[in-house]
């Protein structure tokens, strides 16, 4: 079972606007939806996108999701520091089993 | 708020093993899509199993099928992982995790270490 294909870090500056990217294949991000976990050492994942380009209530839409085809990114605006954390993407592949990519660390430089 | 609360965790030998629990409040198991997920030290996360919310389905990872075990017990509204023939490489802190549908991980629990170690 693959893992979905993320750059292990990315970074920015205050108010920059920063890209994330998320590769999979066709029985995984081509068929299905996207979802970006935020977190924080020492603390628990929470579910920061869903259904590829949907916030949960309280995320800030500085936040946002799209998907295209087998890939998927997630892209934060006005960069703050307190998003530094690590970014994962997961999606749902046919072969039955979730699936996550390795994980982006995000560092507001 | 819903809380998920996992217990369980601790230090075990290999070929050893564990049986987790996930305590949910404010958050009925019976109505929800559930998962065990982990992340080894300094490591991304791993999908490790899901029950469906009848739990007539369940779903496991190749890297633990055969080994471990989903389970529930409504009466307690509480999920588990039997975890046997445990290895070095299972060291990691686990977490339930789960939802009101089948497509996400909604709540999250704080998660539960477990030592893999002779």
């Amino acid at each position: 079972q693959s893992v979905l294909t993320q750059p292990p870090s990315a970074s920015g500056t205050p108010g920059q606007r920063v890209t994330i990217s998320c590769s999979g294949g066709s029985s995984n991000i081509g068929s299905n939806i996207v979802n970006w976990y935020q977190q924080f050492p020492g603390t628990a994942p929470k579910l920061l996108i869903y259904s590829n380009n949907q916030r949960p209530s309280g995320v800030p839409d500085r936040f946002s999701g799209s998907k295209s085809g087998t890939s998927a990114s997630l892209a934060i605006s006005g960069l703050q520091s307190e998003d530094e954390a690590n970014y994962y993407c997961s999606a749902w592949d046919d072969n039955l089993f979730w699936l996550f990519g390795g994980g982006t660390k995000l560092t507001v430089l | 708020q819903v809380q998920l609360v996992e217990s369980g965790g601790g230090l075990v030998k290999p070929g050893g093993s564990l049986r987790l629990s996930c305590a949910a409040s404010r958050f009925a198991i019976t109505e929800s899509y559930m998962s065990w997920i982990r992340q080894a030290p300094g490591k991304g996360l791993e999908w490790l199993s899901y029950i469906s919310s009848s739990a007539v389905t369940t779903y496991y990872a190749d890297s633990v099928k055969g080994r471990f075990t989903i389970s529930r017990d409504i009466s307690k509204n509480s999920l588990f992982l039997q975890m046997n023939s445990l290895r070095a490489e299972d060291t990691a802190v686990y977490y339930c995790a789960g939802g009101r549908t089948t497509l996400d991980f909604e709540f999250w629990g704080q998660g539960t270490l477990v030592t893999v170690s002779s």
